[in-house]
């Protein structure tokens, strides 16, 4: 199994929405509701900000945002903070007890 | 509110095995539906899965690292395990442990360095 697409940079300005991508096949990301996003700062622990494709956990900010299409899921960030600047990782859950991670998008607030 | 941490030899010398333990706290590990996992990022690189045991002592293991892998729990002590036998400087890593869902990780320990090197 290889790891899921992830552009391997993203920018926006303040105010600005961005959204980064993550592409799998259809035997991952295309076939499971199972798709997470974390954020990791430099230096600090992965965070998760969005599980099962759309959910997010208590205490995120609901400018963040997730969805997929085919084999192709999504983040969004509305309403770019300085402080969302930080790497970003998709997962998913690709049956047979697997879990994938996108190689990670850096997010830049310009 | 759950709380993890690694801890383990910072150095590892080549062919030997990596042994670290996570410690838990804020809930006990073998009581409910929890899952614990390994993951790990090699320097300026990204995450890779290692494996998950459930709070039942099932375990799940990437397939790339699956002969070398071993995860185990001890509910008692409220610790989980890796072993990763025949190490190599590809295996030179922070390795994080996380929790306790199946699916995504909602709690991650602070992380531990692991240098493979003679």
């Amino acid at each position: 199994q290889s790891a899921l697409s992830q552009p391997p940079s993203a920018s926006g300005s303040p105010g600005q929405s961005v959204t980064i991508s993550c592409t799998g096949t259809s035997s991952d990301v295309g076939a499971y509701k199972y798709v997470s996003w974390y954020q990791q700062h430099p230096g600090k622990a992965p965070k998760v900000m969005i599980y099962e494709v759309t959910e997010r956990p208590a205490g995120v900010p609901d400018r963040f945002s997730g969805s997929k299409s085919g084999n192709t899921a999504s983040l969004t960030v509305s309403g770019l903070q300085a402080e969302d600047e930080a790497d970003y990782y998709c997962s998913s859950y690709a049956g047979n007890n697997l879990l994938l991670f996108g190689g990670g998008t850096k997010l830049t607030v310009l | 509110q759950l709380q993890l941490q690694e801890s383990g030899p910072g150095l590892v010398k080549p062919s030997e095995t990596l042994s670290l333990t996570c410690t838990v706290s804020g809930d006990s590990i073998g009581s409910s539906v929890y899952y614990w996992a390994w993951i790990r990022q090699p320097p300026g690189k990204g995450l890779e899965w290692i494996g998950t045991i459930a709070y039942s002592g099932t375990t799940y293991y990437n397939p790339s690292l699956k002969s070398r892998v071993t995860i185990s729990l001890d509910a008692s002590k409220n610790h989980f395990y890796l072993k990763l036998s025949s190490v190599a400087a590809a295996d030179t890593a922070l390795y994080y442990c996380g929790g306790p869902q199946y699916y995504h990780m909602d709690a991650w320990g602070k992380g531990t360095t692991v240098t493979v090197s003679s």
